[in-house]
């Protein structure tokens, strides 16, 4: 069946850093491709979204691409704040005709003034 | 506007008790969907509600979860004769269509279920 893998945290970096969070997936199909965080205290939200092979989404400085032949959808963006600190989710919502959601574990990033 | 609101906030009961969730969508949107958030499953797929009908309960872990949507908008989660493992945080989403898996889905703040 359809899964998400994304790399363990938590994830600690300075401000300013780099960040990379990966996420790979297996789905049959045509997937499309999202993250999602969620910050402190606060409910799930949209991040970024990818529907078809290489596109990029990207938002607040984030960015993701849709890599088909490496079914990935690594998140990237080039300088932390502070106030990035979240957790993230990438997910993929299947072909079919539902859209529901098949969520990878969440990674936590801890950004240190 | 209005967002996914969903009630209550929190919900602690004693094992073996009944409960009922309930989450209100973004008006208009027919797509209406449950997860469940916990320590060791992380977020998990309920159900999910195309209108009133419910295409996909493949998600549902027991006989004792069921769920209802009425009128095309609210919809009550239930679940009957809880167990310690039904402690988690139950969100709802909606979005504008279930059949289209690029469509944003909106999430509710979610109900804490804790079940002692």
């Amino acid at each position: 069946g359809n899964s998400v893998t994304q790399m363990e945290g938590p994830v600690t970096l300075s401000e300013e850093a780099f960040l990379t969070i990966n996420c790979t997936y297996t789905a049959t199909g045509y997937p499309s491709l999202f993250w999602y965080v969620q910050y402190p205290g606060e409910g799930l939200q949209l991040l970024l979204k990818a529907t078809k092979a290489d596109d990029k989404g990207s938002n607040k400085g984030f960015e993701a691409t849709y890599r088909k032949e490496t079914t990935s959808f690594h998140l990237e963006k080039g300088s932390v704040q502070v106030s990035d600190s979240a957790v993230y989710f990438c997910a993929l919502s299947d072909s079919g005709n539902t859209g529901k959601l098949i969520f990878g574990q969440g990674t936590t990033l801890q950004v240190k003034p | 506007g209005a967002g996914v609101s969903q009630s209550p906030s929190n919900k602690v009961t004693e094992k073996g008790k009944d409960v009922e969730l309930r989450c209100d969508p973004i008006s208009g949107h027919t797509a209406l969907y449950w997860y469940r958030q916990s320590l060791g499953q992380g977020l998990e797929f309920l159900i999910y509600f195309q209108g009133n009908s419910a295409p996909d309960k493949s998600g549902l872990p027991s006989d004792r979860f069921s769920a209802e949507r009425t009128g095309g908008s609210v919809s009550t989660l239930t679940i009957q004769r809880t167990q310690q493992e039904d402690s988690a945080v139950y969100l709802c989403a909606s979005s504008l269509d279930g059949g289209q898996a690029s469509y944003e889905q909106y999430f509710g703040p979610g109900t804490r279920l804790t079940v002692t």
